[in-house]
């Protein structure tokens, strides 16, 4: 199956920082990429989705100026959690739709952890 | 009418046992079903998946059944192994679009 890279694996920041996480597709072109949050023990939520060269779509409730997303190649879109705040805090995880393909792969995610 | 309703939440299951997980739909503009596999501290790995014209796929221990009429879908492993101890959620990716819907997941126990 296709690889999605996700790095870093995870993250320790003070409060007020802001923090990039990195999801890049490494044997396909990925035009479009998802951004998902899971809480421990529940469900992934969809909070955006990244398309090559447009701006990312965000889900309703999901603050787009707190959650930067840059899709700026088709093999990589980036994810930051700005001003972060403890409540930030969770399991980030990206996948990405390969071209022609309707598979979803997922990165390895993010564990964020914001103090 | 977008969610994906999973059952049961945990199931523990003896070694060599048949584990049965199901998911319930009511999107009929659904049109692509797959089942994954989490580990903890790891992103889902697609397990196996299957389209609505179709009524089972099977992949090794793995089987779908799938349900058109009853909206239904299941993921069965055969002999169940301690390393099928995971969580497990079914989707449901929305026709027409990228979007996928994730089921609530199950948390799989398999006894050694």
């Amino acid at each position: 199956g296709a690889v999605v890279s996700q790095h870093p694996s995870w993250v320790i920041c003070k409060s007020g920082t802001s923090v990039k996480i990195e999801c890049r597709s490494l044997d396909f072109q990925a035009t479009t990429m998802f951004w998902y949050r899971q809480f421990p023990k529940q469900s992934l939520m969809l909070m955006a989705t990244s398309n090559e060269g447009s701006k990312a779509t965000y889900e309703q409730g999901v603050e787009k100026d707190k959650f930067l997303i840059n899709h700026a190649s088709l093999t990589l879109s980036t994810l930051t959690v700005t001003s972060a705040h403890p409540e930030d805090s969770s399991f980030y995880i990206c996948s990405a739709w390969g071209q022609g393909n309707e598979k979803l792969f997922f990165g390895s995610g993010t564990q964020l952890s914001v103090l | 009418q977008q969610q994906v309703k999973q059952s049961p939440q945990s199931l523990i299951v003896q070694k060599g046992g048949i584990s049965i997980i199901n998911c319930a739909y009511e999107n009929t503009a659904f049109d692509y079903f797959p089942w994954y596999q989490q580990f903890p501290g790891k992103g889902p790995a697609l397990l196996i998946a299957i389209r609505p014209d179709v009524s089972e796929k099977k992949e090794g221990r793995f089987t779908i059944s799938f349900n058109k009429s009853a909206k239904q879908f299941s993921l069965h492993i055969m002999d169940s192994q301690p390393g099928d101890s995971a969580t497990y959620f079914c989707a449901s990716k929305v026709g027409g679009t990228y979007k996928y819907i994730f089921g609530t997941g199950t948390r799989l126990k398999v006894l050694a």
